[in-house]
């Protein structure tokens, strides 16, 4: 069965750490992509990753594709960055999505 | 930067009327995309759309649902007598380089009541 499992599920930080959130997949994939979701419910569309690294302001995306494993960091964390990250991957168009790891920053 | 959009933010409906969810893509691209996340679980992948015809679509995707692209520009979901259980938030997507990407808008919030 296609998985795509995240760690940690919930993740409550201090303002100014670093953050690492994982993802692990089963499936074959062409593409990764890092999603943010906010409490209304909207997707925000952070990083598309095939391979290697990439790099936004504050966040970085790695992706390992021998060993199926993808991380999202954080840089000096806020608390705008409060929301709930959603790693999906998948190789045509359908994405199967990660349950979502819910970051709680506090001032 | 262009960003996929959808209309309405927020749909309310009773059990058993037609609901059209639309969105926009990006100009340009190819590959449209619908998925919904129901309150509390995993957002869940429902077709995918290219060059005029559903290219995949999911279990759920059942005869309820259809998609349409009626002017070139709009992408839409339509549910044709919904159910209690169709609320949820319904993403869009569209993607121009290739299947694998996608871009997704804000979503619209379904309440079936």
């Amino acid at each position: 069965k296609n998985e795509v499992e995240q760690s940690p599920q919930n993740l409550t930080a201090q303002e100014g750490e670093f953050i690492t959130i994982n993802c692990s997949y089963s499936v074959g994939i062409s593409a990764l992509h890092w999603l943010q979701q906010h409490p209304g419910g909207g997707i925000v569309s952070l990083f598309m990753l095939s391979s290697g690294k990439k790099k936004h302001g504050r966040l970085i995306a790695t992706i390992n594709i021998q060993e199926k494993h993808s991380s999202l960091h954080i840089t000096a964390s806020h608390p705008r960055d409060s929301a709930v990250y959603i790693c999906a991957a998948g190789s045509q168009g359908n994405l199967i999505f990660g349950k979502g790891t819910k970051l709680s920053v506090k001032p | 930067e262009p960003e996929v959009t959808q209309t309405p933010s927020h749909q309310v409906t009773q059990m058993g009327q037609e609901v059209i969810l639309r969105c926009v893509p990006i100009s340009n691209h190819l590959y449209f995309y619908w998925y919904r996340q129901i309150l509390g679980q995993k957002v869940e992948f429902l077709v995918s759309f290219y060059n005029n015809e559903i290219s995949e679509k999911s279990e759920i995707f059942d005869d309820q649902f259809s998609v349409e692209r009626p002017d070139g520009s709009n992408f839409t979901l339509k549910i044709r007598s919904t159910k209690l259980e169709d609320s949820a938030m319904y993403f869009c997507a569209s993607g121009g380089q290739g299947p694998y990407e996608q871009y997704f808008g804000p979503g619209t919030r379904l309440t079936v009541t």
